[in-house]
């Protein structure tokens, strides 16, 4: 079955400190994988994007890593900001068209 | 400004009157796709749409209607809503799946 899971389900860290998101999937063919920035109420924004050949992909402080051979990623958040507070949703893609896969995400809170 | 817009932002209704909840983007894309999206079940697929007069089932796509009649417009027609419908909804285009521009979300309520 195709499933996405991430983990925590929610963190609390404080300002100026680094947190790694996990997400794990068993989505098979695998075409690429996407993490999301999710603000309260508001529409998810593209952090990354990788496809099978990408196994480290960075935006700003913002580093996401894929192990295609055990179907894993990682989000690497470096020195966060309160502006950091959000959700963060995993995406993975078969190949073939609009196949697509949710994670139910990390709700990260950064506190002063 | 490169957008997606989403009409009404919030509304509430009662059980089986029709509503039309409209998506527009500026930006040409040809791939369009509503979402619902519930506390503890994240994003779900409604429909989606490869290109004008092509639309397709995503994973939840019961009760719910679209059309794409022109390339920026994706509309989400509730024929007769229930209160299970009640959800936050997004619209998303791009230039294929993968690279989705999603919109500031409808919050509907059904009662």
């Amino acid at each position: 079955k195709n499933q996405v899971e991430q983990s925590p389900q929610s963190l609390i860290i404080l300002e100026g400190k680094n947190c790694t998101l996990q997400c794990n999937y068993t989505v098979s063919p695998f075409s690429n994988l996407r993490w999301y920035k999710q603000d309260t109420g508001r529409g998810p924004v593209s952090l990354t994007i990788m496809t099978f050949s990408e196994n480290t992909k960075s935006n700003g402080r913002y580093t996401a890593t894929l192990d295609a051979d055990t179907k894993q990623s990682s989000l690497h958040i470096t020195a966060s900001q309160l502006s950091d507070s959000a959700s963060y949703i995993c995406v993975v893609e078969t190949t073939g068209a609009n196949n697509l896969f949710f994670g139910t995400g990390t709700r990260l809170t950064v506190i002063p | 400004e490169a957008q997606v817009t989403q009409n009404p932002r919030y509304l509430i209704t009662v059980t089986g009157k029709k509503l039309t909840v409209t998506c527009s983007q500026n930006m040409n894309h040809e791939y369009m796709s509503w979402y619902r999206q519930d506390p503890g079940l994240g994003l779900r697929q409604i429909y989606y749409s490869m290109n004008v007069e092509v639309t397709d089932k995503g994973d939840v796509p019961e009760g719910y209607k679209v059309s794409r009649k022109e390339k920026r417009n994706f509309p989400l027609i509730l024929e007769s809503p229930s209160p299970n419908q009640t959800s936050l909804y997004f619209c998303a285009s791009g230039w294929a799946s993968y690279e989705q521009y999603f919109g500031p979300g409808t919050r509907l309520t059904v009662t």
